[in-house]
């Protein structure tokens, strides 16, 4: 099965940009869509087909991706940024939908 | 968007069936055309994928829960529902129901999630 790589955890003062990697094989021929789950909470779409914003996302919040590596950049974080972020694939509808291990954000 | 709930007996004894319904309000969504899915997260880790069906019944279910998965569609009672078989304490978590996004395959309007506990 496809295996999503994140780092565990990614630390940014307020005001900076956060950048959160998900690492897959050929990652680029797939789509990748990004979650926000806040303690408690279900998960948000923030990203979705790799780089668009659904309704209601602010423009801080983008996305790319080439090669072995798609990113989540949030530019300007704020306190509200602090959460877990998911990455997620799913290519045809007989492929398992996959999920990569998550990566804390914490705003110092 | 459409607002999803879960509901389902919070605790079960190893080798119970647990049953969840998701109930949608803001929309009829009998016989519409969205994919639902049922996910779960066990307590420190991130989400698990149950299973996907569509409206007329068709379902993709994750390979190592697929002998245990028993999913149904929506119904006019704008719900849907997933039963898990022979549970054990390792079905502990958080269940989540959610809707596919429009032609994408990503997920949006979940359901706020249902705490079910396997223990003895």
């Amino acid at each position: 099965s496809y295996v999503l790589t994140q780092p565990p955890s990614v630390s940014v003062a307020p005001g900076q940009t956060a950048i959160i990697t998900c690492g897959g094989t050929k990652i680029d021929t797939k789509h990748v869509h990004w979650y926000q789950q806040k303690p408690g909470q279900a998960p948000v779409l923030v990203v979705f087909d790799d780089r668009d914003r659904p309704s209601g996302i602010p423009e801080r919040f983008s996305g790319s991706n080439s090669g072995d590596t798609a990113t989540l950049t949030i530019t300007r974080v704020e306190a509200g940024d602090e959460a877990d972020y998911y990455c997620q694939v799913w290519e045809r509808d007989s492929d398992p939908v996959t999920f990569g291990e998550g990566t804390k954000l914490t705003i110092l | 968007q459409l607002q999803l709930q879960e509901s389902g007996p919070g605790l079960l004894k190893p080798s119970e069936t647990l049953s969840l319904t998701c109930t949608v309000s803001g929309g009829f969504i009998y016989r519409s055309t969205y994919y639902w899915g049922w996910f779960r997260q066990p307590p420190g880790k991130g989400p698990e994928w149950i299973g996907t069906i569509y409206y007329t019944g068709s379902a993709y279910f994750n390979p190592s829960l697929k002998s245990r998965i028993i999913m149904s569609p929506p119904t006019s009672m704008n719900q849907f529902s997933l039963k898990l078989t022979s549970v054990t304490a390792a079905d502990t978590a958080v269940y989540y129901c959610a809707r596919r996004c429009s032609s994408r395959k990503c997920f949006t309007d979940w359901g706020r999630g249902a705490q079910v506990t396997v223990s003895s």
